[in-house]
């Protein structure tokens, strides 16, 4: 099945600068990868995809990109702010098939 | 946006009863429901698909007998932890697609304490 592996587990930066998270996947028949956003306690909320026809998404601060030669994609945050501060999930799922997650990226904004 | 209802959000149980959680998509069809399992500061791990109309598919070393499945129409899938340890407690979070392309809701979870 597949695996998806992320990294770093935790990150801790200065409001205003950016968090990168990395992942990546063994199958290559994936096709969708979502990037989750998870506060404790709380549901995973979906803050930004990709299919793999797509090399690049952005979404105003959020950005992501995927390399499917390499089987890697990236969640990429700027000027980060305190509330940008919780549990982030990458994912990676074939069609409409079951989503596999990588581990989750502690991201915590400093002040 | 597509809904996903689940309830109850919280239950404490004891140690050899049974519980049963409700997943339900409000505003639209769902022939495909996925049951999670989360432990504290850990990822999402499927324990099973569930599929309107016929059997569940279970995730390797999920117990079948144990976590029970049901999915009988288009909007409702349960899940029902029988003979609950304490090991079973757990955030317990199912999700649907909702009908976009590869678009997945998710519920609001389940923390299940059993004492």
């Amino acid at each position: 099945g597949e695996n998806v592996e992320q990294h770093p587990s935790t990150l801790s930066v200065q409001e205003g600068d950016s968090a990168v998270i990395k992942c990546t996947y063994s199958d290559s028949a994936s096709n969708y990868f979502p990037w989750y956003k998870q506060e404790l306690g709380k549901r995973p909320q979906l803050i930004i995809d990709i299919r793999s026809n797509v090399g690049e998404k952005k979404d105003q601060r959020i950005a992501v990109t995927l390399n499917k030669t390499a089987k890697h994609f990236s969640l990429h945050i700027t000027e980060t702010q305190p509330e940008d501060s919780a549990v982030y999930f990458c994912a990676a799922s074939i069609e409409d098939y079951k989503l596999s997650f990588g581990a989750g990226t502690t991201v915590t904004v400093r002040a | 946006g597509a809904v996903v209802s689940q309830h109850p959000s919280r239950v404490i149980c004891k140690s050899g009863t049974s519980v049963k959680i409700e997943c339900r998509s409000l505003d639209f069809q769902a022939t495909t429901m996925f049951w999670y399992r989360q432990f504290p500061k850990q990822s999402l791990m499927l324990m099973a698909t569930s599929n309107e109309g016929s059997k569940a598919t279970y995730e390797q070393g999920v117990e079948k007998d144990k976590f029970l499945i049901n999915h009988a129409s288009l909007t409702l899938s349960t899940l029902t932890v029988t003979s609950a340890h304490p090991e079973d407690s757990s955030f317990y979070i199912c999700s649907a697609r909702d009908g976009s392309s590869y678009g997945y809701t998710f519920g609001s979870g389940t923390r299940l304490t059993v004492v």
